[in-house]
């Protein structure tokens, strides 16, 4: 089965340094991968997907990712951090337990709190 | 504008009382999940629907219930068995067909959060 580590449960970066929040995932088959973000209170709204087509993603607000097979990892940078990065940041891997009519399952990690310092 | 509603925002349950939770979805998506959302657990799934009047099991469904009587609603039920209801609730749908990983995209409700008197 699937499953996601993020390390760091939070993490604290001054306004306009590098952020990097990690993410480790394992799959058996070439996975589909994603970062979401969540603002206090809200839902999540998606950053990110890997897609095959390259290894580094753009994405919404500055960030981007890179697939390194080699290392089963998917994580997640912005060269400056600005004070509305504050949020929990959720890396997901595409779970193939429950295939069906087309639909996969997505396996979240446990989030990472990002906190900017001004 | 598309996007899927929860509601109420904020709910508060009375011991041994069952609460409904509303989902509804204009975006056309045939897949439905509702996901339980605690400090520092991240999300746990407890249904998903793929289409309509079909619905499985997730993670932790116990003391759960939902239906799928209509495409765009997938209301959830937490009953009284759910002895540790409080928690944040989402509510998420995705398209269900075409090509990954468009087809796994999940689009998300702003959430309800429930509460115990």
């Amino acid at each position: 089965a699937q499953s996601v580590t993020q390390l760091g449960s939070h993490v604290s970066v001054s306004e306009g340094a590098l952020v990097l929040l990690r993410c480790n995932y394992s799959s058996s088959v070439p996975p589909y991968l994603f970062w979401y973000v969540q603002y206090p209170n809200q839902g999540l709204q998606l950053l990110l997907k890997y897609t095959s087509a390259a290894t580094l993603v753009k994405g919404i607000n500055g960030f981007e990712a890179e697939f390194k097979k080699s290392e089963t990892s998917f994580h997640l940078t912005k060269p400056s951090a600005h004070m509305s990065d504050a949020a929990e940041y959720f890396c997901a891997v595409s779970d193939q337990r429950f295939p069906g009519a087309g639909s996969y399952q997505l396996t979240f990690g446990k989030g990472t709190k990002l906190s900017v310092i001004p | 504008d598309g996007g899927i509603t929860q509601s109420p925002k904020y709910l508060f349950r009375k011991e041994g009382q069952n609460v409904t939770l509303s989902c509804e979805q204009n975006l056309n998506h045939d897949a439905m999940y509702w996901y339980r959302q605690d400090p520092g657990q991240g999300l746990r799934l407890i249904y998903y629907s793929q289409i309509v009047n079909d619905f499985q099991k997730g993670d932790i469904a116990e003391g759960y219930s939902v239906s799928r009587e209509k495409k765009e609603s997938f209301p959830l039920t937490v009953t009284s068995a759910q002895k540790n209801p409080t928690a944040f609730y989402l509510c998420a749908s995705s398209p269900g067909t075409g090509e990954p990983p468009a087809k796994n995209i999940q689009y998300f409700g702003a959430g309800t959060r429930l509460s115990v008197l």
